[in-house]
């Protein structure tokens, strides 16, 4: 069975502070991992996916198939960067989403 | 280009009653899959239709049921509805049905409220 997990329902950091959102995932076969995001008012949106590897605002994951982990990473936060984050897991990009229960994020000044 | 619509935004039923929601793709998208997001919780998947078939179902009862169009819109429908079903439903669109490789755009959801 697919499973996500994020450990933190709420994550608070400074601005300029290091923010790392944990997502550890189970799946038998090999999974394409993804992070949505949701700011206030807003849809939710893809932020990066590890397919594409690319740094998106600033953000980077790296998928760890040893620790099953695809942890979001951002060397110095941002007040923008408040919002909800969503890890997902799909065996395909276009096909169902396995979303875990996110995790909010408070950057304050 | 237009992005993904949902009607209606808010919605208030009663146990038992039935519901209709309704989802535009984004122009050019010929996928469409729904997603129920229960309070505090991540979206959960539904179904997905692909060229106006069922292209896939999560575990959800067969009182889900959907439609999807020749324009490629979609429509959510829930008989008989129950307490739990209260919750944010949402639509994402996308290109090329479940294997492809493009991303979900999703709209901004309608609230449903079982009383």
């Amino acid at each position: 069975a697919q499973r996500v997990t994020q450990p933190e329902k709420l994550l608070s950091v400074f601005k300029g502070a290091p923010v790392e959102l944990k997502c550890n995932y189970s799946y038998s076969g090999s999974p394409e991992l993804f992070w949505y995001v949701q700011y206030s008012r807003q849809r939710l949106q893809l932020l990066l996916r590890h397919i594409s590897r690319e740094s998106i605002k600033g953000f980077t994951a790296d998928l760890n198939k040893g620790e099953t982990s695809f942890h979001l990473k951002k060397p110095f936060a941002q007040e923008e960067d408040s919002a909800m984050y969503y890890c997902a897991l799909s065996e395909h990009s276009g096909y169902a989403l396995n979303f875990g229960k996110g995790t909010s994020l408070l950057v304050t000044p | 280009e237009t992005g993904v619509t949902q009607s209606p935004t808010h919605l208030i039923k009663t146990r038992g009653q039935q519901v209709t929601l309704r989802c535009s793709s984004q122009s050019g998208h010929n996928t469409v899959s729904w997603y129920q997001q229960a309070l505090g919780q991540g979206p959960q998947f539904i179904f997905q239709y692909y060229r106006e078939e069922e292209n896939g179902r999560g575990n959800f009862p067969p009182r889900f049921s959907g439609l999807q169009f020749p324009n490629y819109s979609s429509e959510l429908n829930v008989n008989a509805l129950e307490l739990d079903d209260s919750a944010l439903y949402l639509c994402a669109s996308s290109l090329g049905g479940g294997r492809s490789k493009e991303t979900q755009y999703f709209g901004p959801g309608t609230r449903l409220l079982v009383l």
